[in-house]
């Protein structure tokens, strides 16, 4: 059983259409993950959290907007997105930013832009 | 640039028999390293850790050796498992910076029965 749970597990949207990819973690992390994961590349980090503000965002289109109500809930807001954005797109969660820890991740929402 | 790597992208394995999944990475100041283990439609997750002050850490059937003279990272796992099949990666962590992984594009192991 994984901690950190992420809803939906399957999306597919038009390119006109906004949703929202929702990430939840049980493990009492300080800090939360977005990657995005591509056939036959490595992940590839969009964004880190850390107490609920925003530490890194690793030159994404502003198609994408991440939210961090609390340390806990981590949200992927899509709109206008384009065909290239099809993808798996993890969450993960570790202790903080600082210390070697791992991190760990969620199974992922599996987006389709038709 | 810096870069993790993994030597073979597809590894076969008779069940019962030992695996090892290589790693190169070429930055000199990563002192963290992560093997993580996804299988199909799940995400990746964690096997083992070590730190660059060490050279050998052991967990269940699962053994990560570290070679900073070569830079060089491996998994072994002992009596391979047809539930051990799935895609590996490893991934260094730079020194400082905790919150950024680098990720190699994965190993695939195949155990045959």
């Amino acid at each position: 059983e994984t901690g950190v749970t992420q809803t939906p597990r399957h999306l597919v949207m038009g390119m006109t259409n906004k949703k929202s990819l929702k990430c939840e973690q049980h493990l009492g992390h300080n800090a939360m993950y977005w990657y995005k994961q591509s056939a036959k590349k490595p992940l590839e980090l969009m964004f880190v959290y850390s107490l609920e503000e925003r530490v890194e965002n690793n030159s994404v289109p502003s198609r994408f907007s991440p939210e961090c109500p609390n340390s806990s809930h981590l949200f992927l807001h899509l709109h206008t997105l384009q065909p290239e954005d099809s993808a798996l797109y993890l969450c993960a969660s570790s202790q903080d930013t600082v210390s070697n820890q791992p991190q760990h991740f969620g199974d992922g929402t599996r987006l389709s832009i038709l | 640039g810096e870069s993790v790597g993994l030597h073979l992208p597809t590894l076969s394995v008779q069940e019962g028999d030992n695996s090892i999944i290589n790693c190169a990475y070429s930055n000199s100041a990563s002192d963290y390293f992560i093997w993580y283990k996804q299988e199909s439609g799940k995400g990746p997750q964690f096997i083992i850790d070590i730190r660059s002050n060490m050279d050998k850490r052991q967990g269940q059937r699962v053994t990560v050796l570290l070679n900073k003279t070569v830079k060089h990272l491996s998994l072994q796992i002992a009596a391979t498992q047809p539930g051990d099949s799935a895609v590996y990666f490893c991934a260094e962590n730079i020194g400082g910076t905790a919150s950024k992984l680098t990720f190699g594009t994965g190993t695939r192991l195949q155990v045959t029965l």
